[in-house]
C-alpha cells in the first residue's frame, strides 16, 4: 500500500543522546516535512524538504537537524540540543514542489526523554 | 506571519446533534485542509479546500478565500467523531502549512 511510513512507533532517549527518526513515501512525492507536536497543542513545522539535496528551517529547526539524500525518505535527528525533546513528531508529504498539493501523514513518533 | 485561528477551542454534543468548527486566517492561502487526529495521534485527511465548498457523507466544509475563513459543517455527529479538528493553511508564497491549535470535540451517546 502506498503511504508514510514513521518508525519507531515509541522512542525512549537518554540526556544528552542523540536520536534519529525515520520517515519514508512511497508516494512519489518531492515535497517532505517534519512536524512537533506538544499535548494539547497544535503542530509547529520543524524542517521542510521540497527536493532531494535541499531543506529549509521551519519555525522550531533549533536543535533538529534532517538530510534529504533520497526523494523517499527525510530522517529527523533530534540532537542533545534539543532542550525539551519529549514530544510527537509527525512526517508529512506532498506532491509537487510546494505546499499547494494535498499533504499526507504519517502515524507519528512518540519520542520521550528518560 | 499568517495566524490561524479556530474556534471554538471546545465543543460537547449529544450524538446526533449538528455542529460548526470555524478557522480564521489572517492573510491569503493557496492551501487549506482540515484534518481530524484520532486518539491514536493519526492525521486522517477530511478535505482539501483552498476556496469553494465539498461534502464528504456527514461532513462538509467551505472556504471563503476572499474573507479568509473556512467552516467544518459536522451532521448527526457519532461519538467517532471524538477527537480534534485541525485547520492547516499554506501562506501565499511560502511552501510550509501552518496550523491551528484544534477544536476538541467529544460527543457522548
Amino acid at each position: 500500500d502506498g503511504g508514510i511510513t514513521q518508525s519507531p512507533k515509541y522512542l525512549f532517549r537518554k540526556e544528552g543522546q542523540n536520536v534519529t527518526l525515520s520517515c519514508e513515501q512511497n508516494l512519489n512525492h518531492d515535497a517532505m516535512y517534519w512536524y512537533r507536536q506538544d499535548p494539547g497543542q497544535g503542530l509547529r513545522l520543524i524542517y521542510y524538504s521540497q527536493i532531494v539535496n535541499d531543506f529549509q528551517k521551519g519555525d522550531i529547526a533549533e536543535g533538529y537537524s534532517v538530510s534529504r539524500e533520497k526523494k523517499e525518505s527525510f530522517p529527523l535527528t533530534v540532537t542533545s540540543a534539543q532542550k525539551n525533546p519529549t514530544a510527537f513528531y509527525l512526517c508529512a508529504s506532498s506532491k509537487g514542489q510546494g505546499m499547494f498539493a494535498e499533504a499526507f501523514f504519517g502515524q507519528g513518533t512518540r519520542l520521550t526523554v528518560v | 506571519g499568517i495566524q490561524v485561528e479556530q474556534s471554538p477551542p471546545d465543543l460537547i454534543l449529544q450524538e446526533g446533534a449538528n455542529s460548526t468548527l470555524r478557522c480564521n486566517f489572517s492573510d491569503s492561502v493557496n492551501n487549506l485542509q482540515w484534518f481530524h487526529q484520532n486518539p491514536w495521534g493519526q492525521l486522517i485527511n477530511l478535505f482539501y479546500i483552498p476556496s469553494g465548498t465539498k461534502q464528504n457523507g456527514r461532513l462538509s466544509a467551505t472556504t471563503v478565500a476572499t474573507e479568509r475563513y473556512s467552516l467544518l459543517y459536522i451532521s448527526s455527529s457519532q461519538t467517532t467523531d471524538s477527537g480534534v479538528y485541525f485547520c492547516a493553511v499554506g501562506p501565499g508564497g511560502y511552501n510550509k502549512l501552518i496550523f491551528g491549535a484544534g477544536t476538541r470535540l467529544a460527543v457522548h451517546p
